[in-house]
């Protein structure tokens, strides 16, 4: 599965747009990109995946170059509870495991 | 949409003990579950693949001897700490795919293993 590289940190304050932009300049053609987070001392949280369209749900849009070199996720209205590790990966569409980077832990600020 | 729970969401054993986790998918049925590790400000890392009526997959460095996988039912997988140590102390964190071609992954909500 292909690496992706997303900044350490952001902060975004309460009731704006959180913009996360993630890399995965060697993604392959049937690699999917999905986003999941983790609160503090809980398990990850799925989010949004997608493969070459843009993905929009109740949590947030996924925004995917034409290249599919990288992608944003967008939390549209950040709020507090927000605050949390994103984790972006790139992985084939079947029953495998994730490869956990570091994330971007996104503080949401009052 | 689909549950992971864990089972128990912490616990404290003293050095030497063994400490069973259990992972249940409690509205679908799991062939494979994962288990990850966390360590303080990292990130997951697998540990293991736990498939359901055959032996468990570990991963490079974990010791199978060390970390007993057990995985009898379609809903069930247990992760069993053998003789803890202070250093096995993590955030333990197992997983299931869900529909068949596992385009997602539901996460249960950790257990805290603390050895003292």
């Amino acid at each position: 599965d292909a690496k992706t590289t997303q900044p350490p940190s952001m902060d975004c304050a309460e009731g704006r747009a959180a913009n996360l932009p993630c890399n995965h300049s060697t993604i392959s053609g049937n690699e999917y990109v999905y986003w999941y987070r983790q609160i503090h001392s809980q398990g990850p949280q799925y989010i949004i995946h997608g493969l070459k369209n843009n993905e929009t749900n109740e949590m947030a849009s996924l925004i995917i170059t034409e290249d599919r070199k990288s992608s944003t996720l967008i939390l549209p209205h950040a709020t507090l509870r927000d605050t949390a590790v994103y984790y972006c990966i790139v992985r084939r569409n079947y029953g495998q495991n994730f490869v956990f980077g570091p994330g971007t832990r996104l503080s949401v600020l009052p | 949409g689909a549950v992971v729970s864990q089972h128990p969401s912490w616990v404290i054993c003293k050095s030497g003990t063994s400490v069973k986790i259990e992972c249940r998918s409690l509205d679908f049925q799991a062939t494979t579950m994962f288990w990850y590790r966390q360590f303080p400000k990292q990130s997951l890392m697998l540990m293991a693949t736990s498939n359901e009526g055959s032996k468990a997959t570990y991963e490079q460095g974990v010791e199978k001897d060390k970390f007993l996988i057990n995985h009898a039912s379609l809903t069930l997988s247990t992760l069993t700490v053998t003789s803890a140590h202070p250093e096995d102390s993590s955030f333990y964190i197992c997983s299931a795919p869900g529909l068949a071609g596992g385009s997602e992954q539901y996460f249960g909500p950790g257990t805290r293993l603390t050895v003292t």
